[in-house]
């Protein structure tokens, strides 16, 4: 069976402050994670995946297979990055859907 | 607007009513997923087409559920008896083919209260 844990609900930071949202997942395959973002008012959208290696709006996040954590950071954090988070796992042998985390939410204070 | 599109977008219902949402996937896209998100959650797998063809249906999918794809195009989830628990909210996803990960593009959400 294959889980996703966000043990984070909460994170509160200020801007400017490193962020990191932990993510961590149990898979026996060789699964490709992701974190997806939904903004205020808006749609669950990609942020990024670990196969691709790249950062987007400063994030990077970087897939550790022997501690099974795919944990996301940003070395400075700004308020746009007010958001929900979510970790999630995809599988070619797990009938191609999305097995999500339960999401963080992350404020940036000013 | 080309993303995903869902109606209604939100669904007020009294309890043993059915209710029946709609998804409009990217037009390119041969994949639909439904998922379902109840508050403090993040979205679970409902169920998955390729095309027509309903491929996989979780275990969270009862009998109460049923969803349609006739054309390959638009899908739609039908909830009979609604229960109390059945309010969540309900969001459609639709992505292209093949073997590899094809980014899952989501949809507003249909919102459901079971009163």
């Amino acid at each position: 069976a294959q889980r996703v844990t966000q043990p984070e609900k909460l994170l509160s930071v200020f801007k400017g402050a490193p962020v990191e949202l932990k993510c961590n997942y149990s898979y026996s395959g060789s699964p490709e994670l992701f974190w997806y973002v939904q903004y205020s008012r808006q749609r669950l959208q990609l942020l990024l995946r670990h196969i691709s290696r790249e950062s987007i709006k400063g994030f990077t996040a970087d897939l550790n297979k022997g501690e099974t954590s795919f944990h996301l950071k940003k070395p400075f954090a700004q308020e746009e990055d007010s958001a929900m988070y979510y970790c999630a796992l995809w599988s070619r042998s797990n009938d191609y859907k999305l097995s999500f985390g339960a999401g963080t939410t992350v404020t940036v204070r000013a | 607007d080309t993303g995903v599109s869902q109606d209604p977008r939100h669904k007020i219902t009294k309890r043993g009513q059915n209710v029946t949402f709609r998804c409009d996937p990217i037009s390119e896209h041969n994949r639909l997923y439904w998922y379902r998100q109840t508050l403090g959650q993040g979205p679970e797998f409902l169920t998955y087409f390729q095309n027509e063809a309903q491929l996989e249906k979780s275990r969270l999918l009862s009998d109460r559920f049923s969803a349609e794809r006739p054309k390959g195009s638009f899908s739609t989830l039908e909830i009979q008896r609604t229960e109390q628990g059945d309010s969540a909210m309900y969001l459609c996803a639709s992505s292209g083919g093949g073997t590899v990960y094809n980014e899952q593009f989501f949809g507003p959400g249909t919102r459901l209260t079971v009163l």
